[in-house]
Parts: C-alpha cells; structure tokens; sequence
C-alpha cells in the first residue's frame, strides 16, 4: 500500500461549483500536509499547507486534515478553468530538516466551461 | 534570485551510458531532494538528503547514486542507464527552520530519455 493515495481522476466540475480533492494516508507520525498544483509540462507549486487538525482557507482554497481518519482534502470554491490542472497532495513525515516528503499519484481536475 | 536550477533541461542517453543530473539552490536551505515523474504517477522520492554531507533513500533509490556536494548542491548519478529511467527529473530544496513551513520549491525538471 502507498503511503500517500489519491484518487486519479480525472475529475471533471462545472464552472463556478466547488471541487473536492481527496487524500488518504499512511499514519507513521505524519506532521505537515501539503496540496500542490502542477499544470501540464510545470513544476509543482504550493498551494495550500496545513498541520494541524480542521479547516485552512485561503482566497477560493480551503484545506481540511483529520489525522484521525488520515485523511487530508482540499476544497476549490468557484471553479474556473485555470484551475484545471493535477493536484498533488504531500505528506511530510520527521520533525527536524531530516525530513521525507511523499506525494500522492495526483488527481487531474478539468473544469469545463 | 534564481531559486532552485538543474542543468541539462533535456538529455538523450543510450542504455548503459552514465551521466549526471545537477542541482544548486541559492536559499540558503538545508534540505535538497530528488524526485521522478512519469504519468500517472505522480512525484516518486529517490533520494533526500537534510544537510551537506548526509543522503538517505527514497522510494525508488535503486539505479541512482547522489552527492551533497555543499549546501547549495545536490547531483543525481546515473552509472548505467536504463529505458526504466526515462523520466523527468525534478529537484527540490526546503527549510524547516524558524516559522518555514517545509514547502518544497522546485527546479524546472530534466527530461531524460534513455533509448
């Protein structure tokens, strides 16, 4: 079993709706959470962090981490079409620098006009 | 400042041939990392490594070999290619020191295509 799981997708919204993106994972002493956007031929950049259990929002994003159900999401509000892209959910796992980041598989979300 | 950057951006082997992925940050971070991407597989950790002088294994460090040179340096080696290695190549630095998060901030990829 993977460490980090994510459902592969694609997962397809309307524009304007709310996209929900799901991660489960491994409990090993996992610290920090992270959701990641990556579009076709980028790297992946940041788009929400949270360590600590309940809701973080941030403009349209919301995050969401249960540890005790192992199980971190992310909420996109208003859909638009810049947001179709893969989203990458990451699991930091250590306390000190020594530590080791897993990614799920991704999820490709399209959001269609 | 240039963030993270990894040299060559593209590169075709032949199987067996070796070579070396480079890797140089300019934020000061402790952390660097190496990570794989073929579709539908998201990101794959091969090696880490927390400080100058320390590496440890990823999920899939087999086939690769990595160097701390310093603390801005972290190369990937690849002493006998394989088509199982054709991938992009992404490198990635972080600091968990004072309020820093951990957030990765990565390099652009290598696309490297082993024949």
């Amino acid at each position: 079993q993977k460490e980090v799981e994510q459902n592969s997708g694609p997962l397809s919204v309307p524009e304007g709706a709310i996209a929900s993106l799901n991660c489960t994972y491994s409990d090993r002493g996992s610290q920090s959470f992270f959701w990641y956007r990556q579009y076709s031929g980028k790297s992946p950049e940041l788009i929400m962090f949270i360590y600590s259990n309940g809701d973080k929002e941030d403009g349209r994003f919301t995050a969401q981490l249960n540890k005790a159900s192992q199980y971190v999401s992310l909420l996109i509000r208003d859909s638009q079409p810049s947001d179709s892209a893969t989203y990458l959910c990451a699991v930091m796992w250590g306390y000190s620098s020594a530590s080791k980041i897993i990614f799920g598989s991704g999820t490709r979300l399209s959001i269609r006009p | 400042n240039a963030g993270v950057t990894q040299t060559p951006k593209f590169q075709v082997l032949k199987t067996g041939q070796s070579m070396t992925l480079q890797c140089a940050q300019d934020m000061n971070h402790n952390s660097m990392y190496w990570y794989r991407q073929d579709p539908g597989m998201g990101l794959r950790l091969i090696y880490y490594s927390a400080s100058e002088g320390t590496t440890d294994k990823g999920e899939v460090p087999n086939g690769y070999n990595v160097s701390r040179l310093n603390k801005r340096e972290f190369s990937l080696r690849l002493e006998s290619a394989a088509p199982s290695q054709t991938s992009v190549y992404f490198c990635a630095s972080s600091d968990r020191t004072g309020s820093n998060t951990g957030e990765l901030f990565f390099g652009e990829g290598s696309r490297l295509t082993v024949l």
